[in-house]
């Protein structure tokens, strides 16, 4: 069974900072693995995509990274702002089972201007 | 524009009832997904639909049903028999399986 786990659960960091969020997950049986952000009582944004044979993506000031043999991957976000304040979920996608997206709780990250 | 749409943002619901939660997409995507979300906890698959008139039971199905009648809809129905309703609920799609999901705003559902 895939189980996804995020450290920190939050992170308070102050605005300029660069900062890195973690996701592992168990099982490296995976399709791909897809960052998100989520705002207070909002869906979810698909921030980045990466495929099981890619080993980063890269979307302005945030870079996410996949070691899947590890079982891990890492967002990092340049230059914190304060409208970066949300939560970031990670989430994979299994090749088995019902293919569907296992998600970790999150990590709540708070940029203070 | 594009993109998914769910509604309503609010719904509250008496004991015994059942309510319809709507999905609808016009990215002409083949998977549809619907999740739940409780605080603190990760999202939880109900069910999901890989294309038209055919859906799979997903981790948390019992008390919830489904049908996928038209590629663009993906209806969530939350039956008397689902004893603790209230959390937020999220749809989502995607082209295939294994390429990027994309969300709707949610519908947040109270029993009251």
């Amino acid at each position: 069974k895939q189980e996804v786990t995020q450290i920190p659960a939050a992170l308070s960091v102050p605005e300029g900072e660069n900062l890195v969020l973690n996701c592992s997950f168990t099982d490296s049986a995976i399709y791909n693995l897809q960052w998100f952000r989520q705002d207070p009582g909002k869906g979810l944004t698909s921030l980045l995509l990466i495929q099981s044979s890619q080993r980063e993506q890269t979307s302005g000031r945030l870079n996410a990274s996949l070691d899947k043999s590890s079982g891990r991957s890492t967002l990092y976000i340049a230059a914190s702002q304060p409208g970066d304040s949300a939560t970031y979920l990670c989430a994979v996608k299994r090749l088995s089972g019902n293919n569907d997206m296992r998600f970790g709780a999150g990590t709540r990250l708070t940029v203070k201007p | 524009d594009g993109g998914i749409t769910q509604s309503p943002k609010y719904l509250f619901r008496k004991e015994g009832q059942n309510v319809t939660l709507s999905c609808e997409q016009n990215l002409n995507h083949d998977a549809m997904y619907w999740y739940r979300q409780d605080p603190g906890q990760g999202l939880r698959l109900i069910y999901y639909s890989q294309i038209v008139n055919d859906f799979q039971k997903g981790d948390i199905a019992e008390g919830y049903s489904v049908s996928r009648e038209k590629k663009e809809s993906f209806p969530l129905t939350v039956t008397s028999a689902q004893k603790n309703p209230t959390a937020f609920y999220l749809c989502a799609s995607s082209q295939t399986v294994n390429t990027e999901a994309f969300f709707g705003q949610g519908t947040r559902l109270t029993v009251v």
